[in-house]
C-alpha cells in the first residue's frame, strides 16, 4: 500500500464550482500535513499547511481527520487560474519525522 | 534570495555513464530531500538527510547514491545511468525543527538517459 494515496482525476469543473480532494496515509503516527500546488513542469509549491482543528486561506479549507487518516481541500468559487496539480503530503512519523511523502496527485482543470 | 539551487537544469546521458546532480540551500536549513517525478505521477522520495552527516533512503533509492557535503549541499549521483531514470529531479529542504514548515525546491533538473 502507497503512504499516501489520491484520486489522481482528473477533475474537471467549471468557474464558480466548489471542488473537493480526500488523501488518504498510512502513517497513524504521521505528524505534518501539507498541500501543496504544481503547475505544469514547475517545482512544486506550498498551498497550506493542514492543523488538527482544520484550517482556512481565503477560498481554501484544509481539514484532517486522524481517526480516518485522511486529509482533504476544498476550493470553493474556483478560478480559471486554481487549474493544476495538486499535491497531498505528509511526513513520517516519530522515527522518521523529517522524511516527506508525496501522493501522486490531483489534477484539477477549470473551464470558463 | 537564491533559496534552493539545482545544476544542472538539463542533462542528457548515455546509459552507463555517471554523473552528479548538484543542490544547494542558502536558507540554513537540516534537512534536505532528492526527489524523481515521472510523468503523470507525483514526486517519489528517492534519498533525505535529515541533519547535516545523515542520509537516509526514501521509496525509490535503488541505482542512486547521496552525499551530504555539508549543510548547505546535498548531491545526488548516479554511477551507471540507466533509460529508468529519465526523469525530473527535485531537490528540497526544510527547517526540521518545527512541525508543519514548509519544504522549498529548487527548479528541477529534467535528466534524458539514452
Amino acid at each position: 500500500r502507497k503512504e499516501v494515496e489520491q484520486d489522481p482525476g482528473p477533475f474537471n469543473v467549471p468557474e464558480g464550482a466548489t471542488v473537493a480532494f480526500n488523501c488518504t496515509y498510512s502513517n497513524s503516527a504521521s505528524q505534518s500535513f501539507f498541500w501543496y500546488r504544481q503547475d505544469c513542469r514547475k517545482e512544486p509549491k506550498l498551498l497550506m499547511s493542514v492543523y488538527s482543528s482544520g484550517n482556512e486561506d481565503g477560498r481554501f479549507t484544509a481539514q484532517l481527520n486522524r481517526a480516518s487518516q485522511y486529509i482533504s481541500l476544498l476550493i470553493r468559487d474556483s478560478k480559471l487560474s486554481d487549474s493544476a496539480t495538486y499535491l497531498c503530503v505528509v511526513n513520517g512519523g516519530h522515527s522518521s519525522a523529517s522524511k516527506i511523502i508525496f501522493g501522486s496527485g490531483t489534477r484539477l482543470s477549470i473551464r470558463p | 534570495n537564491a533559496g534552493v539551487t539545482q545544476t544542472p537544469k538539463f542533462q542528457v546521458l548515455k546509459t552507463g555513464q555517471s554523473m552528479t546532480l548538484q543542490c544547494a540551500q542558502d536558507m540554513n536549513h537540516n534537512s534536505m530531500y532528492w526527489y524523481r517525478q515521472d510523468p503523470g505521477m507525483g514526486l517519489r522520495l528517492i534519498y533525505y538527510s535529515a541533519s547535516e552527516g545523515t542520509t537516509d533512503k526514501g521509496e525509490v533509492p535503488n541505482g542512486y547514491n547521496v552525499s551530504r557535503l555539508n549543510k548547505r549541499e546535498f548531491s545526488l549521483r548516479l554511477e551507471s545511468a540507466a533509460p529508468s531514470q529519465t526523469s525530473v529531479y527535485f531537490c528540497a529542504s526544510r527547517d526540521r525543527d518545527r512541525v508543519n514548515t514548509e519544504a522549498f525546491f529548487g527548479q528541477g533538473t529534467r535528466l534524458t538517459v539514452v
